[in-house]
């Protein structure tokens, strides 16, 4: 199998702490996406890296990417009680258009 | 910013049923149209990919006669999930990308929660 591993599995914190999710991958990727999704409910995207970068920022989302040692963290900073959700990273391995997904991370955001 | 519309969001039904979900794309051409199916606190299993005008690639170890993929045209793709079974009860989720814009990533409908009694 090509999905990948995320952990922690589940998260929880107090609103105003930053979350850290990892995802570890196996095979040559193109990019690595991360998105969200509410229970229930379908997947939004996040953020895109691509192979060759290794951070990016959007808002208070922060990505990196070590293609050395297959592994992504997605940190989010200040959390809010709205950043409840589960979180999976994606990948696009080279030469491929779909998607693998992680395993996910359920965060849940004590107010 | 493009939308992905998935229809129908929940459908209950009895078993032998055949069931078919629409994955629409609002306002853009999506070229490829992607299936998943996500059990319970689980993460996103890829079914089967289409593209319009030829027939779809499934996944090892999904059945192509019970999940039956059209996708007929740039905006709109079927799934129907034949003579369904409570063991298929699941949530389905479509996405769709144009694959002309190469750095836009998918976009996924709300998906289909789907209960076989």
């Amino acid at each position: 199998s090509q999905q990948g591993e995320e952990d922690p599995q589940a998260l929880s914190i107090q609103e105003g702490e930053n979350a850290t999710m990892n995802c570890s991958y196996k095979t040559s990727i193109n990019n690595l996406q991360w998105y969200r999704q509410n229970s229930g409910r379908g997947l939004v995207h996040l953020i895109l890296i691509r192979s060759n970068e290794r951070e990016k920022h959007s808002g208070r989302l922060r990505v990196t990417l070590d293609t050395s040692k297959k592994s992504s963290s997605l940190l989010i900073t200040a959390s809010r009680a709205a950043d409840t959700a589960s979180y999976f990273c994606a990948t696009v391995i080279t030469g491929a258009n779909n998607l693998f997904f992680g395993t996910g991370t359920r965060l849940t955001v004590i107010p | 910013g493009a939308v992905v519309s998935q229809h129908p969001s929940w459908v209950i039904c009895k078993s032998g049923t055949s069931v078919k979900i629409e994955c629409r794309s609002l306002d853009f051409q999506a070229t490829t149209m992607f299936w998943y199916r996500q059990f319970p606190k689980q993460s996103l299993m890829l079914m089967a990919t289409s593209n319009e005008g030829s027939k779809a690639t499934y996944e090892q170890g999904v059945e192509k006669d019970k999940f039956l993929i059209n996708h007929a045209s740039l905006t709109l793709s079927t799934l129907t999930v034949t003579s369904a079974h409570p063991e298929d009860s699941s949530f389905y989720i479509c996405s769709a990308r144009d694959l002309s814009l190469a750095k836009q990533p998918q976009h996924f409908g709300d998906g289909t929660r789907l209960s076989i009694l």
